[in-house]
Formats: C-alpha cells, sequence, structure tokens
C-alpha cells in the first residue's frame, strides 16, 4: 500500500501567494523528505525532516511534521513562477536496516503569473 | 561531480522485444535504487542494489524484469518481452552509505511499448 499520500493533487495560485502542500503517511518512520520533480525530469531533494524534529526551514520552504497524526506539511512562501512542479512526499519503512523510499502521488503545484 | 547517469533517456520498443535500461551512480555512491512512475503518478519502488548484491526486490515483477550492479559499470534494468503496460518513465537514483537519507536521481529514462 502507498506509504504517504498528497493533498491536494493540484494547486494553483498566483504568484507571490503562499503555496502549502499536506502528506499523510501510514506507518512508523525514522524521517520525511521532500522532493519537486519539473514537468519530464528526474526529482532533487528538498529537505529532509527526521521523526524526532518537528520544523524545518530551508530558504523559502517550511516543513512541519506530527508523527502523532502521520502528518506533514510543505510550505512554500512568496511563490515564483519556476516553483510550479510537482512536489513529492516519501518515507522510509521505520524499520531497522530499510533502505528504500516509498514516495506519494504528488501534488502539481501551478504558479500563475 | 557528474550526477545519476542514465541512457537511454528515450527508448521506443516493439511488443516482444528486450529494454536495457543503464545507470551509473554518482561518484563515490554504491548503493543504486530503480523507480517506476505512470505518467501523473508517483514512483514506484523497484529495487534497491548495491555492487554486486541485490538488496530488496519486493517491488519489482517475478517475471520478465531483472536488475543487476555488476563490480565494474552500471546498473542494467532489463526488461525481456515488452508489453504495452511496461510504458513508463524509469528512474534510477543513487545515495552514498547504508542510512536511509537523500536520494540523488537521474533524468530517467522514458520507455514507449508500441
Amino acid at each position: 500500500s502507498q506509504q504517504g499520500e498528497e493533498d491536494p493533487q493540484a494547486l494553483s495560485i498566483q504568484e507571490g501567494e503562499n503555496a502549502t502542500m499536506n502528506c499523510s503517511y501510514k506507518t512508523s518512520i525514522n524521517n520525511l523528505q521532500w522532493y519537486r520533480q519539473n514537468s519530464g525530469r528526474g526529482l532533487v531533494h528538498l529537505i529532509l525532516i527526521r521523526s524526532n524534529e518537528r520544523e524545518k526551514h530551508s530558504g523559502r520552504l517550511r516543513v512541519t511534521l506530527d508523527t502523532s497524526k502521520k502528518s506533514s506539511s510543505l510550505l512554500i512562501t512568496a511563490s515564483r513562477a519556476a516553483d510550479t512542479a510537482s512536489y513529492f512526499c516519501a518515507t522510509d519503512a521505520g524499520i531497522q536496516g530499510a533502505q528504500k523510499l516509498v514516495f506519494g502521488q504528488g501534488t502539481r503545484l501551478t504558479i500563475n503569473p | 561531480n557528474a550526477g545519476v547517469m542514465q541512457n537511454p533517456r528515450h527508448l521506443v520498443r516493439r511488443r516482444g522485444q528486450e529494454a536495457r535500461l543503464r545507470c551509473s551512480p554518482m561518484k563515490g555512491h554504491s548503493h543504486v535504487y530503480w523507480y517506476r512512475q505512470l505518467p501523473e503518478e508517483g514512483l514506484k519502488f523497484m529495487v534497491y542494489l548495491q555492487k554486486e548484491n541485490i538488496i530488496d526486490e519486493s517491488g519489482m515483477p517475478k517475471e520478465r524484469f531483472s536488475a543487476e550492479f555488476p563490480k565494474e559499470g552500471p546498473s542494467i534494468l532489463r526488461i525481456q518481452q515488452v508489453v504495452r503496460g511496461d510504458s513508463a518513465a524509469y528512474f534510477c537514483a543513487s545515495s552514498p552509505g547504508t542510512t536511509t537519507g537523500e536520494l540523488f536521481f537521474g533524468e530517467g529514462s522514458r520507455l514507449t511499448v508500441l
């Protein structure tokens, strides 16, 4: 079963506005990561938050993690046209020695100029 | 440093043919992962390899699909007797160590089966 599920599936906002995407997962995790994928390209790592962290910042990105609710959110502030992409959350299995990441279906973000 | 290199970027095959996708990890990385992505969907894990070893192939179909990561050379994902349902983008990612952290992705190989 899919570990991470993003919400909404698609989001369209005006340039300069903030964009918030959510991710829910089902099992315990060691960490949760967010990736971006531009159309026709590979995934690019954005940020990693560990299970003992609640919030993390990187530039215009802010990620929160609520392990009690098994959910995370990604906030992009002051959006730009170049932020148009699909955004995926990814979780590890939370099992000692587990290596693979399981990705959600993604949120397609469109920034309108 | 060169990133993860995948080739070919685009591959067209007729039903029943074989497809071979190659992946060279980033320099210094000995862990390789293959994922498949259907249009408008997320990435589905297929297989995780270290040099000369398959660590986790739980996402790979039992038939027609195989993967290897030899001591020398790139990792290969091989699909025999391709069917139309194999049409997808196949992404390779690499990482340097054993702790689950950031994965570095290639640009993908897009397979079209006619």
